[in-house]
């Protein structure tokens, strides 16, 4: 069965400071996809970024950037100079074959907070 | 930019009541689905919906449950006799049709706070 580990429950970092968020999958399927999704404190999902199984190459978009690693199972999210708006849940998912490439998988979030 | 919106906000509602809760997902996707979080923990999947009927449900999703798209528009969310552990954010979702690069994204609603009591 599919599994998303966030081993971060919270990250606590100062503005400008670099952090990582963590994400470990475990799923028997040899095609799947990867999601990130942010949380703010006002409740909504907002979806950040899909990679599927076939595209190792790392992404960056402005102040993210995500290292997927297929032989160690993760797919993590990096922030280049945190801003107190980042602060937020963020949550690793995970769509396979198992469940239809539709239904979502999330991990428990990792919890970011970052002061001025 | 189009968006998922979701009716109530937040519902309070009394142990053993029936409550519906309102979706409007974006209007050219054709993928549906409801999840919930309760407080401070994971989102976790209940129902996917597609071309008018249930593609996939979860353990969560028992028989209390229903789901509908009444129109071309809604898309709702019935729970028929509430409990005190149905108490959690529900989320709808909905995405466009799949790519040759697979299924896309899926963009969620803001959410609606249930209550139960």
């Amino acid at each position: 069965a599919q599994k998303v580990t966030q081993a971060q429950t919270e990250i606590s970092v100062v503005e400008k400071e670099d952090v990582t968020l963590d994400c470990v999958y475990e799923t028997r399927d040899t095609t799947y996809y990867l999601f990130w999704y942010k949380q703010p404190p006002s409740g909504e999902l907002v979806f950040l970024i899909r990679r599927n199984s076939f595209d190792e190459q790392n992404e960056i978009s402005g102040r993210y950037s995500w290292n997927f690693q297929k032989s160690t199972s993760s797919f993590n999210f990096t922030i280049t100079a945190s801003q107190v708006v980042d602060s937020a849940v963020y949550f690793c998912a995970l769509s396979d074959y198992n469940s239809g490439y539709s239904t979502l998988t999330f991990g428990k979030g990792t919890m970011l907070l970052v002061s001025p | 930019e189009p968006e998922v919106t979701q009716t109530p906000s937040h519902q309070v509602t009394q142990m053993g009541q029936e409550v519906i809760l309102r979706c409007v997902p974006i209007s050219n996707h054709l993928y549906f689905y409801w999840y919930r979080q309760i407080l401070g923990q994971k989102v976790e999947f209940l129902v996917s919906f597609y071309n008018n009927e249930i593609s996939e449900k979860s353990e969560i999703f028992d028989d209390q449950f229903s789901v509908e798209r009444p129109d071309g528009s809604n898309f709702t969310l019935k729970i028929r006799s509430t409990k005190l552990e149905d108490s959690a954010m529900y989320f709808c979702a909905s995405r466009a049709p799949g790519l040759a690069g697979g299924p896309r994204e899926q963009y969620f609603g803001p959410g609606t706070r249930l209550t139960v009591t």
